[in-house]
């Protein structure tokens, strides 16, 4: 059974950098099948993508974030991290990290989710 | 602003049927037959329902079905249940190279 869990500060300030984990069970980051992503969530709006992983490095952005995001991926600890630089309210969310399976555009399965709030 | 447009809410009576729309463009849901739904609860992480426009993964129960039409997909839950209560989303690959093209999320409320 493949699981993910986030892990990082539920409180960053403004201007600051955001930095998330995410550890993957269950399946290897390196087997090259998937993607792996982070996907937001503001409270009580919907579903934003920010970007995706491969094993090798390679990383897909939304546009709308790509210049304040960089994503990276450990394979020795099977985890990959998400980094998102001068943050603001706005940027305040739910954020999930997910498997992607491009082929087939389906996100799957989900982490639990970790509340970043940006505040001072 | 959704790259998708779905209705905000829908509702239904157990038993009864209910049909969610999603609508894109040209440039996702006309050209690809990669469009995915996914169930969220209060408080839970979003669930992966159907895939590549119809299909269900194991454990999805038959209620949930699925089609596109045109630019347009559409989820339908059948026999509706308290259970099925929830916001579901549709997202599609895109032309625009960027994964998860999400619709805005449409809430289900079962009376």
């Amino acid at each position: 059974q493949v699981q993910l869990q986030e892990s990082g500060p539920g409180l960053v300030k403004p201007s600051q950098t955001l930095s998330l984990t995410c550890t993957v069970s269950g399946d290897s980051i390196s087997s090259g099948n998937y993607f792996w992503s982070w996907i937001r969530q503001p409270s009580g709006k919907g579903l934003e993508w920010i970007g995706s992983i491969y094993y090798s490095g390679g990383t897909y952005y939304n546009p709308s974030l790509k210049s304040r995001v960089i994503m990276s991926v450990d394979t020795s600890r099977n985890q990959f991290s998400l980094k998102l630089s001068s943050v603001t309210a706005a940027d305040t969310a739910v954020y999930f990290c997910v498997r992607y399976y491009q082929l087939l555009n389906w996100f799957d399965p989900w982490g639990q989710g970790t509340l970043v709030t940006v505040s001072s | 602003q959704s790259a998708l447009t779905q209705p905000a809410s829908v509702s239904g009576s157990p038993g009864q049927s209910i049909t969610i729309s999603c609508t894109g463009t040209s440039s996702d849901i006309g050209i690809y037959n990669y469009v995915s739904w996914y169930q969220q609860h209060p408080g839970k992480a979003p669930k992966l329902i159907i895939y590549e426009v119809s299909n269900r993964p194991s454990g999805v129960p038959d209620r949930f079905s699925a089609s596109k039409s045109g630019n347009t997909a559409s989820l339908t839950v059948s026999g509706l249940q308290a259970e099925d209560e929830a916001t579901y989303y549709c997202n599609s690959y895109s032309s625009s190279g960027t994964f998860g093209v999400f619709g805005g999320g449409t809430k289900l409320t079962v009376l």
